[in-house]
Protein backbone atom coordinates (compact mmCIF):
# COMPACT_ATOMS: atom_id res chain seq x y z
CA UNK A 1 0.00 0.00 0.00
CA UNK A 2 1.24 3.68 0.15
CA UNK A 3 1.32 5.43 3.03
CA UNK A 4 3.14 9.13 3.92
CA UNK A 5 6.45 8.57 5.71
CA UNK A 6 8.00 11.40 8.24
CA UNK A 7 9.35 12.66 4.97
CA UNK A 8 8.46 10.77 1.50
CA UNK A 9 5.27 8.93 0.40
CA UNK A 10 6.29 5.54 -0.05
CA UNK A 11 5.00 2.43 -2.18
CA UNK A 12 5.39 -0.59 -0.96
CA UNK A 13 5.08 -3.57 -3.40
CA UNK A 14 6.00 -7.31 -3.89
CA UNK A 15 8.32 -8.46 -6.34
CA UNK A 16 6.42 -9.09 -9.83
CA UNK A 17 3.68 -6.63 -8.89
CA UNK A 18 3.19 -3.54 -10.92
CA UNK A 19 3.95 -0.02 -9.61
CA UNK A 20 2.00 3.51 -10.22
CA UNK A 21 4.03 6.26 -9.03
CA UNK A 22 2.31 9.45 -9.17
CA UNK A 23 3.28 12.92 -9.60
CA UNK A 24 1.40 16.55 -9.98
CA UNK A 25 3.37 19.25 -11.53
CA UNK A 26 2.52 22.99 -10.93
CA UNK A 27 3.44 25.13 -13.89
CA UNK A 28 1.18 24.79 -16.89
CA UNK A 29 3.72 26.36 -19.03
CA UNK A 30 5.88 23.00 -18.35
CA UNK A 31 6.06 21.03 -21.48
CA UNK A 32 8.84 18.22 -21.16
CA UNK A 33 8.99 16.22 -17.70
CA UNK A 34 11.35 13.41 -16.90
CA UNK A 35 11.26 10.63 -14.51
CA UNK A 36 14.24 10.05 -12.32
CA UNK A 37 15.84 6.72 -10.15
CA UNK A 38 17.64 7.80 -7.47
CA UNK A 39 19.63 4.63 -4.92
CA UNK A 40 20.70 5.19 -1.94
CA UNK A 41 24.01 7.34 -1.71
CA UNK A 42 23.75 7.65 -5.51
CA UNK A 43 22.95 10.64 -7.72
CA UNK A 44 19.33 10.36 -9.28
CA UNK A 45 19.69 8.29 -12.91
CA UNK A 46 17.44 9.49 -15.97
CA UNK A 47 14.70 6.33 -16.51
CA UNK A 48 12.32 8.34 -19.29
CA UNK A 49 10.83 11.48 -20.48
CA UNK A 50 8.19 12.90 -22.34
CA UNK A 51 7.03 15.71 -24.17
CA UNK A 52 3.90 17.27 -24.17
CA UNK A 53 2.61 16.76 -27.61
CA UNK A 54 2.49 13.25 -26.02
CA UNK A 55 0.16 11.44 -23.71
CA UNK A 56 1.97 8.18 -23.33
CA UNK A 57 5.68 6.95 -24.18
CA UNK A 58 7.09 3.48 -23.19
CA UNK A 59 10.33 2.57 -22.00
CA UNK A 60 11.69 -1.10 -21.38
CA UNK A 61 9.16 -1.88 -18.46
CA UNK A 62 8.60 1.37 -17.96
CA UNK A 63 5.86 3.51 -18.98
CA UNK A 64 4.83 7.22 -18.80
CA UNK A 65 1.55 8.44 -19.10
CA UNK A 66 1.01 12.66 -18.78
CA UNK A 67 -2.49 14.07 -18.47
CA UNK A 68 -2.35 18.17 -19.06
CA UNK A 69 -5.26 18.94 -18.06
CA UNK A 70 -5.24 17.70 -14.40
CA UNK A 71 -1.18 18.48 -14.66
CA UNK A 72 -0.27 15.12 -13.72
CA UNK A 73 2.33 12.80 -14.02
CA UNK A 74 2.99 8.92 -13.43
CA UNK A 75 5.28 6.29 -13.33
CA UNK A 76 4.22 2.77 -14.59
CA UNK A 77 6.99 0.18 -13.74
CA UNK A 78 5.56 -3.48 -14.72
CA UNK A 79 7.24 -6.75 -13.29
CA UNK A 80 8.46 -4.89 -10.17
CA UNK A 81 11.93 -6.42 -9.33
CA UNK A 82 13.89 -6.00 -5.95
CA UNK A 83 16.86 -4.00 -7.92
CA UNK A 84 13.75 -1.32 -8.60
CA UNK A 85 13.83 -0.10 -4.94
CA UNK A 86 15.12 3.53 -4.91
CA UNK A 87 13.56 7.39 -4.64
CA UNK A 88 11.49 8.30 -7.72
CA UNK A 89 11.31 12.35 -8.09
CA UNK A 90 9.07 13.57 -11.57
CA UNK A 91 10.90 16.92 -13.04
CA UNK A 92 9.42 19.29 -15.48
CA UNK A 93 11.02 22.14 -17.55
CA UNK A 94 9.98 25.20 -19.57
CA UNK A 95 11.03 25.97 -23.20
CA UNK A 96 11.92 29.72 -21.88
CA UNK A 97 14.80 28.38 -19.55
CA UNK A 98 15.98 26.26 -22.71
CA UNK A 99 15.17 22.85 -20.83
CA UNK A 100 17.92 23.51 -18.71
CA UNK A 101 16.36 24.60 -15.41
CA UNK A 102 14.70 21.48 -13.86
CA UNK A 103 12.35 21.54 -11.16
CA UNK A 104 12.21 18.58 -9.34
CA UNK A 105 9.33 17.06 -7.03
CA UNK A 106 9.20 15.24 -3.28
CA UNK A 107 9.43 12.07 -4.63
CA UNK A 108 8.36 8.45 -3.67
CA UNK A 109 9.60 6.11 -2.27
CA UNK A 110 9.78 2.36 -3.63
CA UNK A 111 9.94 -0.55 -1.92
CA UNK A 112 10.42 -3.73 -2.98
CA UNK A 113 9.65 -7.04 -1.16
CA UNK A 114 11.18 -10.17 -2.77
CA UNK B 1 33.62 6.91 -19.61
CA UNK B 2 33.74 7.97 -17.03
CA UNK B 3 30.96 9.81 -15.51
CA UNK B 4 30.76 13.24 -13.05
CA UNK B 5 32.53 13.06 -10.68
CA UNK B 6 32.48 15.16 -7.21
CA UNK B 7 34.82 15.75 -4.15
CA UNK B 8 34.89 15.30 -1.25
CA UNK B 9 31.97 12.95 -1.29
CA UNK B 10 31.91 13.65 2.32
CA UNK B 11 32.65 16.99 4.20
CA UNK B 12 31.89 18.25 7.77
CA UNK B 13 32.21 21.60 8.91
CA UNK B 14 31.78 24.06 11.40
CA UNK B 15 28.79 26.66 11.36
CA UNK B 16 30.83 29.67 10.12
CA UNK B 17 33.83 28.21 8.06
CA UNK B 18 33.96 28.66 4.44
CA UNK B 19 33.62 25.32 2.14
CA UNK B 20 34.28 24.69 -1.20
CA UNK B 21 33.11 21.57 -3.38
CA UNK B 22 34.30 20.22 -6.61
CA UNK B 23 32.16 18.74 -9.52
CA UNK B 24 34.51 17.38 -12.81
CA UNK B 25 31.64 17.12 -15.74
CA UNK B 26 31.84 14.43 -18.50
CA UNK B 27 34.62 15.23 -20.42
CA UNK B 28 32.54 17.40 -23.71
CA UNK B 29 30.02 18.49 -21.94
CA UNK B 30 29.42 21.89 -22.40
CA UNK B 31 26.37 22.51 -20.00
CA UNK B 32 26.77 22.33 -16.21
CA UNK B 33 24.45 21.99 -13.24
CA UNK B 34 24.18 22.73 -9.41
CA UNK B 35 21.26 21.24 -6.96
CA UNK B 36 20.81 21.03 -3.58
CA UNK B 37 19.04 18.37 -1.86
CA UNK B 38 17.88 18.56 1.71
CA UNK B 39 17.07 15.25 3.27
CA UNK B 40 13.76 13.44 2.17
CA UNK B 41 13.73 16.25 -0.31
CA UNK B 42 13.45 16.78 -3.87
CA UNK B 43 16.22 18.57 -5.78
CA UNK B 44 16.35 22.69 -5.83
CA UNK B 45 18.61 23.81 -8.54
CA UNK B 46 21.11 26.33 -7.92
CA UNK B 47 22.69 27.36 -10.35
CA UNK B 48 23.73 26.33 -14.66
CA UNK B 49 26.65 27.29 -16.44
CA UNK B 50 26.51 26.73 -20.31
CA UNK B 51 29.38 27.44 -22.24
CA UNK B 52 31.06 30.79 -22.39
CA UNK B 53 27.88 32.55 -21.58
CA UNK B 54 26.79 34.00 -18.28
CA UNK B 55 25.67 31.30 -15.51
CA UNK B 56 21.88 31.32 -14.70
CA UNK B 57 22.64 31.99 -10.70
CA UNK B 58 18.76 32.29 -9.63
CA UNK B 59 18.81 29.70 -7.41
CA UNK B 60 21.42 30.55 -5.66
CA UNK B 61 19.51 30.69 -1.65
CA UNK B 62 21.91 33.46 -0.67
CA UNK B 63 25.42 35.82 -1.48
CA UNK B 64 26.79 33.32 0.93
CA UNK B 65 26.53 31.28 -2.30
CA UNK B 66 28.75 31.23 -5.81
CA UNK B 67 30.10 29.10 -7.71
CA UNK B 68 32.64 29.40 -10.74
CA UNK B 69 33.64 26.94 -13.47
CA UNK B 70 36.88 27.28 -15.45
CA UNK B 71 38.27 26.35 -18.76
CA UNK B 72 34.43 25.35 -19.17
CA UNK B 73 35.32 22.48 -18.01
CA UNK B 74 35.76 21.77 -13.76
CA UNK B 75 33.20 23.99 -11.51
CA UNK B 76 33.73 24.82 -8.27
CA UNK B 77 30.76 25.52 -5.72
CA UNK B 78 31.55 27.38 -2.24
CA UNK B 79 29.68 28.42 0.76
CA UNK B 80 30.38 31.48 2.56
CA UNK B 81 30.29 31.08 6.82
CA UNK B 82 28.29 28.24 6.30
CA UNK B 83 24.93 27.62 8.73
CA UNK B 84 23.06 24.60 9.76
CA UNK B 85 20.59 24.75 6.85
CA UNK B 86 23.41 24.57 4.39
CA UNK B 87 23.53 21.07 5.62
CA UNK B 88 22.12 18.75 2.16
CA UNK B 89 23.81 16.59 -0.64
CA UNK B 90 25.25 19.20 -3.26
CA UNK B 91 24.63 17.19 -6.74
CA UNK B 92 26.35 18.31 -9.79
CA UNK B 93 25.13 17.40 -13.23
CA UNK B 94 26.42 18.11 -16.58
CA UNK B 95 24.83 17.71 -20.36
CA UNK B 96 25.96 17.79 -23.58
CA UNK B 97 23.72 21.43 -23.75
CA UNK B 98 20.34 22.79 -23.05
CA UNK B 99 18.13 20.85 -22.95
CA UNK B 100 19.86 17.32 -23.36
CA UNK B 101 20.27 14.50 -21.03
CA UNK B 102 21.76 15.17 -17.58
CA UNK B 103 24.04 12.88 -15.92
CA UNK B 104 24.41 13.88 -12.05
CA UNK B 105 27.45 12.90 -10.13
CA UNK B 106 27.04 11.20 -6.45
CA UNK B 107 26.97 14.23 -4.41
CA UNK B 108 28.78 15.97 -1.73
CA UNK B 109 27.40 15.53 1.56
CA UNK B 110 27.92 18.88 3.50
CA UNK B 111 27.16 18.64 7.56
CA UNK B 112 27.67 22.10 9.65
CA UNK B 113 27.98 21.78 13.39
Amino acid sequence: GESVGLHLPTLSVQEGDNSIINCAYSNSASDYFIWYKQESGKGPQFIIDIRSNMDKRQGQRVTVLLNKTVKHLSLQIAATQPGDSAVYFCAETVPNSGYSTLTFGKGTMLLVSP
Amino acid sequence: GAGVSQSPSNKVTEKGKDVELRCDPISGHTALYWYRQSLGQGLEFLIYFQGNSAPDKSGLPSDRFSAERTGGSVSTLTIQRTQQEDSAVYLCASSAGPGYEQYFGPGTRLTVT
